[in-house]
């Protein structure tokens, strides 16, 4: 059974338009929740997670946590082409992450 | 400047062949992982490091072996034992168990099994 879901698998979108990616996890060990973009090789970090409710922010993307429910979503609002990325979530127990299969967005001009 | 560098970036093999792919870090990490990615199949642990001469399975670990004889060093072999090689794979390091959870990675390695 998967340690982390992604949903959806797939999303295309128009430039300017809000997007919101979740992620759900299993509770066993959990340490912290991380969010990385992978536009083609390595993926980079975005946010860390380990706080119910409180809201990290970057410029477009956002991220919140909800302990209670197992899961967490990842905004991008005002979507640009340079967001087409694969979105990973994944989860810390101890020293290893365990991914998700990833959200692959299209935004589209 | 500090990163991960994984080597190479490209590699062919014939069937049956043993291959072992790079990765040096200079982070000063302690903790040191490979993943392996396939289409659709997200990312998924071969083996880490949390220290020097110490390394624990994966998910996925047969059909790889690794060594940890460097804090900046953790190559991985895949051998002729692992079933279906062709892969993307990615190195990853960690401040360990101090850390929070960040892992920087590698620019990864493509290998194609023929």
């Amino acid at each position: 059974e998967d340690k982390v879901v992604q949903s959806p698998l797939s999303l295309v979108v128009h430039e300017g338009d809000t997007v919101t990616l979740n992620c759900s996890y299993e509770v066993t060990n959990f340490r912290s929740l991380l969010w990385y973009k992978q536009e083609k090789k390595a993926p980079t970090f975005l946010f860390m997670l380990t706080s119910s409710g409180i809201e990290k922010k970057s410029g477009r993307l956002s991220s919140i946590l909800d302990k209670k429910e197992l899961f967490s979503i990842l905004n991008i609002t005002a979507t640009q082409t340079g967001d087409s990325a694969v979105y990973l979530c994944a989860r810390r127990s101890g020293y290893a992450l365990n991914f998700g299969k990833g959200t692959s967005l299209l935004v589209t001009p | 400047d500090g990163g991960i560098t994984q080597s190479p970036k490209y590699l062919f093999r014939k069937e049956g062949q043993n291959v072992t792919l790079s990765c040096e870090q200079n982070l000063n990490h302690d903790a040191m992982y490979w993943y392996r990615q396939d289409p659709g199949q997200g990312l998924r642990l071969i083996y880490y490091s949390q220290i020097v001469n110490d390394f624990q399975k994966g998910d996925i670990a047969e059909g790889y072996s690794v060594s940890r004889e460097k804090k900046e060093s953790f190559p991985l072999t895949v051998t002729s034992a692992q079933k279906n090689p062709t892969a993307f794979y990615l190195c990853a390091s960690s401040m360990g168990q101090t850390n929070t959870g960040e892992l920087f990675f590698g620019e990864g390695s493509r290998l194609t099994v023929l």
